[in-house]
Formats: structure tokens, sequence, C-alpha cells
């Protein structure tokens, strides 16, 4: 089945504790992206990557780290969690880039974090 | 400074009737829009896209809506269902690589 995968799910964790939340797609898709959903916010880009070994910031990179060394795996890294990254993330894979018309995003399922 | 802009507040509608969700934006030019639904504590789900030269674009019960000229896109359910109940988003490329979502309208449809 075709999917983005993301891990873990839930997340409790203590301001500073490092954490990475792991994202997975099947699909050989060349553009991903991390976004984090707030209410009232809407979805907001936190980092994307174009490709293997490219990647770039979003709208919101602060406190945020992400690699892309394999195609299907986009991990997205806070270093040190603070409490103000509490919120709901999702990862999102496309076949093309975003300028490239039918763009289709596909989704997660989402990870709900809480930092205290 | 640029903005998307979809309804707050929800749309509230009796089964059957047709609901009209509205997406505004303000110091954009995009190519093309896109539609996504959103049920609670999902990730969206694409729905439509609709191309700056398309005025109209139809799938089964749904309608997108294209105007440039007046920067908006207008999203119809037709026949609604208690089913369509969730929330819909609306999203355009709004610079290299970057797709911006708006905030999302809730809608419900009642029985």
């Amino acid at each position: 089945e075709a999917q983005v995968t993301q891990n873990p799910r839930y997340l409790i964790t203590v301001t500073g504790k490092k954490l990475t939340v792991t994202c997975s797609q099947n699909m050989n898709h060349e553009y991903m992206s991390w976004y984090r959903q707030d209410p009232g916010l809407g979805l907001r880009q936190i980092y994307y990557s174009m490709n293997v070994e490219v990647t770039d910031k979003g709208d919101v990179p602060e406190g945020y780290k992400v690699s892309r060394k394999e195609k299907r795996n986009f991990p997205l890294i806070l270093e040190s969690p603070s409490p103000n990254q509490t919120s709901l993330y999702f990862c999102a894979s496309s076949l093309f880039w975003a300028d490239e018309s039918d763009n289709e995003q596909f989704f997660g399922p989402g990870t709900r974090l809480t930092v205290l | 400074s640029q903005k998307i802009e979809q309804n707050s507040e929800a749309l509230n509608i009796q089964e059957g009737k047709t609901a009209t969700l509205t997406c505004n934006y303000t110091n954009y030019s995009p190519a093309y829009l896109q539609w996504y639904r959103q049920d609670p504590g999902r990730g969206p789900v694409f729905l439509l896209l609709i191309r700056e030269n398309e005025k109209e674009k139809r799938k089964e019960r749904l309608k997108v809506t294209f105007d440039t000229t007046l920067k908006q896109s207008l999203f119809h359910i037709t026949a609604s269902q208690p089913a369509d109940s969730a929330t819909y988003l609306c999203a355009l490329v709004g610079g290299y690589n970057k797709l911006i979502f708006g905030a999302g309208t809730r809608l419900a449809v009642h029985p």
C-alpha cells in the first residue's frame, strides 16, 4: 500500500531532551516536507527536501533539523525541544517539486508532540 | 503581506444542500490551487487541483472554481452528506518549492 508513515504517533517529552520523529514513504517520491499544525494557524512548513541531500528551510525552521540521506526517509530532529514546539506534526511527500503542477501531497498520519 | 484566508467559522448545513467554502488570497499569483480534506486527528487528503487557466473543475459531487481576478477559489459540495463533515483546506504555491495552506474551514453536515 502506498503510504507515508511517521513514528512515533504520540510523544510526551521534557524541555531539552533531544528527539527524532521518523518519516518514510514507499512511493519513490522526490519531494518531502515537514509541517506543523496549530489551532487557527493551519499547516506551516518547517523544512522541505527536493531530493537526496537537498534540503531547505520552510517558513518556521527555528529549533528543527532534518536530513535526507535516502530518498524514502526524512527524519525531523529537535535538538533541544521547548514547550512552544508542542504541536501536531505532519510529514508529506509528492512525486514532483512544489512548482510542478499535479503536485498532490500525500500526508502521514501525524505525530502529536507535547513538550513539558 | 501574503495571506491565504478561509472562513474560520464552522459552516453548518442540512443534508442534501450544497456547501460552499471560500478561499481568498492576497499578494500571490499561483499557477494552481489545491483543496484537501482533513478529518480530526488525521493527515490531510488531496481532493482537487485547479490551474490558473481553468475556471472550473468537477469531480463527482465536488466543484472548484478559481477566479484569479478576484483572487478567490470556491469549493462546492453538492447533495452534501453527514460523511462530508470535515475540515477543508486550500493550498497554493507561495514561493519557490513551498506549498502554503490556509487554516481551513470546518464543515458540519446535519441529518
